[in-house]
C-alpha cells in the first residue's frame, strides 16, 4: 500500500494563477481531509470529508474549493492564489471519524509558494 | 474556546534526559486527545492519544499525563534519544465536533548527543 499520496511535492505560483493539489489513498479510508501547516500555527483544517459526494469547510476554508468524487481521490483546488497562501499542504485520511479513535494518515506534504 | 495551547515552541534536551511538553484546552466537552509525532520532509504520524477517563497513558518510553481539572495534558518522553528529535503536535477533539481535530502549534524537540 502507497498509502496517501500527494502530488506535486513542490510549486510555485504566481497571484491570481489557479491550481489543483492532488491527493489520493488507497486503504479504502471514508474520511479525507486537508490541512495547512504555518510556522507557529500547527496545522488547521481546510475541508473535510466524511465518505465520497459529502464535504464539508474547516477552520480555514475561504479560497480553497474540495470535491469528492471517488473513496480515494480528494482534490483541493485553490481559486486564486495569493501571497497568505503560502504554505505546506498536507492530505490526511482515516478509517473512519477521526474523533472516534480512528488515526489520521498524513501526505508527506505538498510546499506551495505564492509570489 | 476551541483552540489548544501548546508549550514550549522549542526544546533541548539532552540525550537520556526527559522531555516534557504541555498543552491546555478550554472547552470541557473535548474527549479525545492524541500526540502526532512528525520528522523533517513528513507528515505527522499518530504517537499516542487518551480519554479523559483515565489520568495517563504509557507507550514504551511515552507517557501522556492528563488532569481533568486543570484542562491541561502533557506528553513526557523517558530516557530521549536522537532519533526523537522531532516536532510534536498535541491535539483535541470532541464527538459532537463534526469530525474536525483542533492542533497545538507544535513543538520542535532537538535531542543533543
Amino acid at each position: 500500500n502507497a498509502g496517501v499520496t500527494q502530488t506535486p511535492k513542490f510549486q510555485v505560483l504566481k497571484t491570481g494563477q489557479s491550481m489543483t493539489l492532488q491527493c489520493a489513498q488507497d486503504m479504502n479510508h471514508e474520511y479525507m481531509s486537508w490541512y495547512r501547516q504555518d510556522p507557529g500555527m500547527g496545522l488547521r483544517l481546510i475541508h473535510y470529508s466524511v465518505g465520497a459526494g459529502i464535504t464539508d469547510q474547516g477552520e480555514v476554508p475561504n479560497g480553497y474549493n474540495v470535491s469528492r468524487s471517488t473513496t480515494e481521490d480528494f482534490p483541493l483546488r485553490l481559486l486564486s492564489a495569493a501571497p497568505s497562501q503560502t504554505s505546506v499542504y498536507f492530505c490526511a485520511s482515516s478509517y473512519r471519524d477521526p474523533t472516534r479513535d480512528s488515526p489520521l494518515h498524513f501526505g508527506n506534504g505538498t510546499r506551495l509558494t505564492v509570489t | 474556546q476551541q483552540q489548544v495551547k501548546q508549550s514550549p515552541q522549542s526544546l533541548i534536551v539532552q540525550k537520556g534526559g526527559i522531555s516534557i511538553i504541555n498543552c491546555a484546552y478550554e472547552n470541557t466537552a473535548f474527549d479525545y486527545f492524541p500526540w502526532y509525532q512528525q520528522f523533517p520532509g513528513k507528515g505527522p504520524a499518530l504517537l499516542i492519544a487518551i480519554r479523559p477517563d483515565v489520568s495517563e497513558k504509557k507507550e514504551g518510553r511515552f507517557t501522556i499525563s492528563f488532569n481533568k481539572s486543570a484542562k491541561q495534558f502533557s506528553l513526557h518522553i523517558m530516557d530521549s534519544q536522537p532519533g526523537d528529535s522531532a516536532t510534536y503536535f498535541c491535539a483535541a477533539s470532541m464527538r459532537s465536533s463534526a469530525s474536525k481535530i483542533i492542533f497545538g502549534s507544535g513543538t520542535r524537540l532537538s535531542i543533543r548527543p
